[in-house]
């Protein structure tokens, strides 16, 4: 059973660059798509990005100029840069996989299923 | 960019229905996937490609998509069922979340 975890610092200065890595364990990165999603507390869920485990990558318009995710099939990880942060920044940090690809293509089925519990990024001085 | 819409809260009876909307352009031409989120915790799949459950959702979440709405229903709601629910669909090589629906059981 395929499960991702989080990591990286909790907290970040204002104006510097926020790094987290997502560990996928009991299952391999190859052949899927991973993504980070962010949830501010007490409000609702955006999507960040994500990554193919070949390297293409696809952004939220919203964050695309401050937004890096690459990913380490040798380590069976993908990380998460997002530079110039502000207090909007803070919020829970998810790592997720999405569930497969469309049989026969390289397109994703486009629902996530696993996810990672969730780590959470504070944006002070 | 292609919007989802969500009533804020929804509350149901122990034991009767809940019905949670998820409003979009033609939805209906898109798949929707649904997730239950309970505080202090990940989002979990309860519905995917408008009305399939993954192993282990109970058959008392069930879901439907036409024209410009998506539905989820939650039959004989439990106490369990408290929770938020997101509806979710693939639009443009993006992936975008609903407002998201605070589910009271009462």
């Amino acid at each position: 059973q395929v499960q991702l975890q989080e990591s990286g610092p909790g907290l970040v200065k204002p104006s510097e660059t926020l790094s987290l890595t997502c560990t996928v364990s009991g299952g391999s990165i190859s052949s899927y798509y991973w993504s980070w999603i962010r949830q501010p507390p007490g409000k609702g869920l955006e999507w960040i990005g994500y990554i193919y485990y070949s390297g293409s990558t696809n952004y939220n318009p919203s964050l695309k100029s401050r937004v890096t995710i690459s990913v380490d099939t040798s380590k069976n990880q993908f990380s998460l840069k997002l530079s110039s942060v502000t207090a909007a920044d803070t919020a829970v940090y998810y790592c997720a996989r999405d569930s497969g690809t469309i049989r026969g293509t390289a397109a994703p089925r486009g629902w996530f299923d696993p996810w990672g519990q969730g780590t959470l990024v504070t944006v002070s001085s | 960019s292609y919007e989802l819409t969500q009533p804020l809260s929804v509350s149901v009876a122990l034991g009767q229905t809940a019905r949670i909307t998820c409003g979009g352009n033609n939805i209906g031409s898109k798949n929707v996937h649904w997730y239950q989120q309970k505080p202090g915790q990940a989002p979990v799949l309860v519905i995917y490609r408008d009305s399939n459950r993954p192993s282990g959702i109970p058959e008392r979440f069930s879901g439907s998509n036409s024209g410009n709405t998506a539905t989820l229903t939650i039959s004989r709601a439990q106490a369990g069922d408290e929770a938020d629910y997101y509806c979710q669909v693939w639009d443009s090589s993006t992936y975008v979340f609903g407002t998201g629906t605070k589910v009271t059981v009462l």
